[in-house]
């Protein structure tokens, strides 16, 4: 399958401060691109979907001004966390597909937030 | 609200023997399913995609769709411990060009 790569894997951060995560499509045009949260033993939670070029699409619950998503080429997508707080420690996830072509997502490896 | 229901689970299968993974959905006019699987602390990895109704093979993985009931379903035969994970279904939304997931179901393969 089409790899996605997701950086950093693990981050520690201190309240307050913003930390900013990395999604790239390595071998395919990632037209779309999507951000989850997981918490433990709880499912994926879709955050927001973002298209290259445009604005992303939060889902409802989902402050934009806190998760920040910039889609700006085909094969990188960054989602920032501002502010950070403890309560936003989770699993985050990418997943990228090339919707021209209606193929399934591929997801990136994860990153494992925790603010202290 | 679009949906995508399953069992969450856990089943408990013994070794070699079938699991057999349901899942319904709400969004009539979807086109594409998938089955991630998903081992703890990490993320999804796409196993299976079907497009059409019937069955699609690939290995010990079986996939069935059926769009009239709005169901599919995965079967993976010769259980292995290794099989022991969450596994996933999504639903590509009709409308839109996101994936919709289900809660997973936890699969447990007994030695």
């Amino acid at each position: 399958g089409a790899v996605v790569s997701q950086h950093p894997s693990r981050v520690i951060c201190k309240s307050g401060t913003s930390v900013k995560i990395e999604c790239r499509s390595l071998d395919f045009q990632a037209t779309t691109m999507f951000w989850y949260r997981q918490f433990p033993k709880q499912s994926l939670m879709l955050m927001a979907t973002s298209n290259e070029g445009s604005k992303a699409t939060y889902e409802q619950g989902v402050e934009k001004d806190k998760f920040l998503i910039n889609h700006a080429s085909l094969t990188l997508s960054t989602l920032t966390v501002t502010s950070a707080h403890p309560e936003d420690s989770s699993f985050y996830i990418c997943s990228a597909r090339d919707s021209s072509l209606n193929t399934e997502a591929f997801f990136g490896q994860g990153t494992r937030l925790t603010v202290v | 609200q679009k949906e995508v229901e399953q069992n969450s689970g856990p089943l408990s299968v013994p070794e070699g023997a079938i699991a057999s993974l349901n899942c319904t959905y709400s969004d009539r006019g979807s086109q594409s399913f998938f089955w991630y699987r998903q081992y703890s602390g990490k993320s999804p990895e796409l196993i299976m995609s079907i497009y059409s109704n019937g069955d699609k093979e690939d290995g010990r993985f079986t996939a069935q769709l059926n769009k009239a009931s709005q169901y599919v379903s995965l079967l993976i035969r010769d259980s292995q411990p290794s099989d022991s994970a969450t596994y996933l279904c999504a639903v590509k939304d009709s409308s839109a060009s996101k994936i919709i997931f289900g809660s997973g179901t936890r699969l447990s393969i007994r030695p």
